[in-house]
């Protein structure tokens, strides 16, 4: 079974703070995708990533960023973390290949104060 | 880009009672059509996907979808609800990439 791993489930940041959030696969994808879910919105693409050091922009990547230095990690960082980042981030990835399906991690759900 | 409408974002059914929920998507090229759906504090699991041929899709817990080009919508269905329904669903149309729908939250009535 393919395990997309967010490394944390629930974080607390303060406004203003630098935030991590990784994301791990095992399964060899080339592509991986960050989410961000808000209710009433369902999920909107943040970033997404076709290969390693490669990534491209989704709807709303304003106040994010993406690291991809090796194939099986994704990281999304908030350079400065505002009230208004508070979601849930979902992390998924797919191989090159094939029918678009993406394998889903547990998500992330943010708190800025 | 493509995109995604999802008609209800609340759906209330009784125990036993067919399923229905909408999915309707714009895409300039043939897409790949999906249906997830999210228990809570959960990740988004696969429920069934059209990708070529068959336009009647089944998935996994009885469900089923049906892609109907000349009214560009994907409605998913199941016969009769059960409680474990319960859950918010979402529509997804890929092309290069994945954009969902606002989701439709399943509410199962004993």
């Amino acid at each position: 079974d393919v395990k997309v791993t967010q490394s944390s489930r629930y974080l607390v940041k303060r406004t203003g703070e630098k935030v991590f959030l990784e994301c791990v696969q095992d399964m060899d994808h080339e592509n991986m995708f960050w989410y961000r879910q808000d209710p009433g919105l369902g999920l909107r693409l943040i970033y997404f990533s076709y290969d390693v050091k490669m990534k491209e922009k989704g709807d709303i990547p304003e106040g994010y960023s993406v690291s991809r230095e090796k194939k099986e990690r994704f990281s999304l960082i908030l350079e400065s973390a505002s009230t208004n980042q508070t979601s849930m981030y979902l992390c998924a990835s797919s191989p090159l290949q094939g029918t678009g399906e993406l394998f889903f991690g547990e998500g992330s759900r943010l708190t800025v104060l | 880009a493509q995109s995604v409408t999802q008609l209800g974002s609340h759906v209330s059914v009784s125990e036993g009672a067919l399923v229905l929920l909408r999915c309707n998507y714009s895409s300039s090229v043939p897409p790949y059509l999906f249906w997830y759906v999210q228990y809570p504090n959960q990740g988004l699991q696969l429920l069934l996907k059209y990708t070529t041929g068959a336009t009647l899709v089944k998935g996994i817990n009885g469900f089923e979808a049906e892609f109907k080009k000349s009214e560009t919508s994907f409605h998913l269905t199941k016969p009769s609800a059960h409680m474990s329904d319960a859950a918010e669903y979402f529509c997804a149309v890929s092309v290069n990439d994945m954009r969902f729908g606002a989701g439709t939250r399943l509410t199962v009535k004993p």
